[in-house]
């Protein structure tokens, strides 16, 4: 079965560039998270999404970071303009309700650096 | 709200040796408690998870968990190291989906671990 996918893997841009992270959550899921994880700060999470429904943005940094869900199945996460403090591995994650534990399913990350 | 506690951001130890991962957990209701793993450079995989049906929980890669309601702790263990166990580990509690649609799993700071030959 197809994990959550996540692109790109890898993301160099300058400061001030806009940037769009991708997210496919896994077949049936109903929930989507987006986190962010640095050194400084560890796994944050930004904001989540049920049935394609933003639930919950108090994590989002600034106004420079918004989220979407069009569908079902896909995601993105934008950050316009960019700036270098925002470098870190975003990750995606997508969990079903019906499981009722809870249990995330992680995407592979994208590893955002910018200069 | 729940949250988690992880004593020890760092934990060295031999190759062979026991590794004893701690977690701390606090909640208002019976929670759902899991350990992931983080590989370098990879997302969180899920290691094991607590879901009130036993309270010692056997994972993959030979780890298990002990859920003690009385120490509200949650404890990751392995009684042998191996090199490849070197990674971060985050010790996670929810309350499921009873709290409708303002559920979320809330994550503790991490624990890495090195394994020495």
């Amino acid at each position: 079965d197809a994990g959550v996918i996540q692109s790109p893997r890898h993301e160099v841009t300058e400061m001030g560039q806009e940037v769009t992270l991708r997210c496919k959550p896994i077949s049936g899921h109903d929930y989507l998270f987006w986190y962010r994880q640095t050194m400084m700060r560890g796994l944050e999470l930004l904001i989540y999404f049920n049935n394609n429904v933003p639930i919950d943005d108090s994590g989002m940094p600034e106004d420079r970071f918004s989220a979407k869900m069009p569908n079902a199945s896909f995601s993105t996460l934008k950050i316009q303009p960019s700036e270098p403090r925002d470098s870190a591995v975003y990750f995606c994650a997508s969990s079903f309700s019906q499981s009722y534990t809870g249990e995330l399913f992680f995407g592979e990350g994208s590893r955002l650096t910018v200069l | 709200a729940q949250s988690v506690t992880q004593l020890g951001s760092h934990v060295s130890v031999s190759e062979g040796a026991l590794v004893l991962l701690r977690c701390n957990y606090s909640s208002s209701v019976p929670p759902y408690l899991f350990w992931y793993v983080q590989y370098p450079n990879q997302g969180l995989q899920l290691l094991l998870k607590y879901t009130s049906a036993a309270t010692l929980v056997k994972g993959i890669n030979g780890f298990e968990a002990e859920f003690k309601k009385s120490e509200t702790s949650f404890h990751l263990t392995k009684p042998s190291a191996h090199m490849s166990d070197a990674a971060e580990y985050f010790c996670a509690v929810s309350v499921g989906y009873s709290g409708g649609s303002n559920y979320k799993l809330t994550f503790g700071k991490g624990t890495l671990l090195t394994v020495n030959p």
